[in-house]
């Protein structure tokens, strides 16, 4: 299948690792995050999301930080899986009309070795 | 399976020919979008829908570019006359209309490749 995210930076880790992925937003008027995964060839999976409200979210195996002060996102992965593979990309909400209109940052590959 | 699907996967066209993509949102959602994704970024909003009503357009969708969704439920993208530079992946999603801040569900989306 065809790739995403050729030029995309990389963020390498061995298998049973944690990971962090950082992300910049734009708007310090956004009040919504998502984090998504895609792997090749199929579209963007939700992951997690959080309202500008908190700091800090957790899913399973999955820590969505947000520091709303220098308008920065992070996705912390516990125990890296070699299914975890994939670009990650973060997403703000920019609200419009009473609806999301969401803004993709650029995404990071993340490579898992065994 | 009750998540986003959308029809063909992939559409392999010469430059000037039309083509037509289709969406069906989660059967729930109310509200449905459009994103076009290229090598390498992050996916681009294209356009909105809340029901049947086209409430949002980006300046990214040319008049050769239409999007439908005539009894709120499924929804088409056409390209007319396409061109190369619209080689990419047409992203379909849905959330949720309770409420603004819903997560938006992708489909696996259409590859366009212009020959």
């Amino acid at each position: 299948g065809e790739s995403v995210g050729l030029h995309l930076p990389t963020l390498s880790v061995q298998e049973g690792d944690n990971s962090i992925i950082n992300c910049a937003y734009s708007n310090s008027a956004s009040d919504y995050f998502i984090w998504y995964k895609q792997e090749s060839g199929k579209g963007p999976q939700f992951i997690i999301d959080i309202r500008s409200n908190m700091d800090k979210r957790q899913g399973q195996r999955v820590t969505v930080l947000l520091n709303k002060t220098v308008k920065h996102l992070s996705l912390q992965i516990a125990a890296t899986q070699p299914g975890d593979s994939a670009v990650y990309f973060c997403a703000e909400n920019a609200l419009s009309g009473g609806y999301n209109k969401l803004i993709f940052g650029a995404g990071t590959r993340l490579a898992v070795h065994p | 399976d009750t998540g986003v699907s959308q029809n063909p996967r992939h559409k392999i066209t010469k430059r000037g020919q039309n083509v037509t993509f289709r969406c069906d949102p989660i059967s729930e959602h109310n509200r449905l979008y459009w994103y076009r994704q290229t090598l390498g970024q992050g996916p681009e909003f294209l356009t909105y829908f809340q029901n049947e009503a086209q409430l949002e357009k980006s300046r990214l969708l040319s008049d050769r570019f239409s999007a439908e969704r005539p009894k709120g439920s499924f929804s088409t993208l056409e390209i007319q006359r396409t061109e190369q530079g619209d080689s990419a992946m047409y992203l379909c999603a849905s959330s949720p209309s309770r409420g603004t801040n819903q997560p938006q569900h992708f489909g696996d989306g259409t590859r366009l490749s212009i020959l």
